[in-house]
């Protein structure tokens, strides 16, 4: 069956440094795998789209790598901040996209 | 970007009753909306598909009595959950992709659901 996994359930990092997030997924090949920031209590929102035919993808202090020979997508924030504290969630696919149970992330002053 | 609105935000009710959860799209058509559920610290589950003026998609194990869809315009859908009971107390989320084919989905602010 198709599993997307998330290695860490949390993850705390110090302002200012690189926050690095994982998602494996095994049994898929998503044409488009997907980023959405979730806080506590609220729907995700997007963040970024990479393509199975882009490695990488930018916005701002935001990038994802996309390896399709691996199965996994990583996802930085650079510089990270207080605010970028949240749970990030991977999705694949677009008509039937499914989820990652998400790493809560939290990045101390 | 496109807005969806979720509403009720919060619900609590009696094991046995029915709550519906309205799913808008204010600024868009949207012939297709998702309906997720969410327990805590769990991943966004896909319930159900809902198309406009046709019957629901729905995910396997997922009871189609049980859980209502109605997509009746192409700005709302509503979920109803029938005879509630307190193990269908969990996070909703509808969502809907906005126009244009940027392959982004506007996900509602969610609805907590609490069945006593």
């Amino acid at each position: 069956s198709q599993k997307i996994e998330q290695n860490s359930e949390a993850l705390n990092i110090q302002e200012g440094k690189t926050a690095t997030l994982t998602c494996n997924y095994t049994n898929y090949s998503p044409a488009y795998l997907q980023w959405y920031r979730q806080d506590p209590g609220r729907g995700p929102v997007f963040l970024l789209l990479i393509r199975e035919n882009e490695k990488e993808k930018r916005k701002e202090r935001l990038k994802v790598t996309f390896d399709t020979t691996l199965k996994q997508s990583l996802f930085h924030i650079t510089a990270s901040q207080p605010a970028d504290s949240a749970t990030y969630l991977c999705a694949l696919g677009l008509s039937d996209m499914r989820f990652g149970a998400g790493t809560r992330l939290t990045v101390k002053p | 970007g496109a807005v969806v609105s979720q509403h009720p935000s919060r619900v609590i009710c009696k094991s046995g009753t029915s709550v519906k959860i309205e799913c808008r799209s204010l600024d868009f058509q949207a012939t297709t909306m998702f309906w997720y559920r969410q327990f805590p610290k769990q991943s966004l589950m896909l319930m159900a598909t809902s198309n406009e003026g046709s019957k629901a998609t729905y995910e396997q194990g997922v009871e189609k009595d049980k859980f209502l869809i109605n997509h009746a315009s192409l700005t709302l859908s509503t979920l109803t959950v029938t005879s509630a009971h307190p193990e269908d107390s969990s996070f909703y989320i509808c969502s809907a992709y906005g126009t244009g084919n940027t392959g982004e989905l506007f996900f509602g602010e969610g609805s907590r659901l609490t069945v006593l």
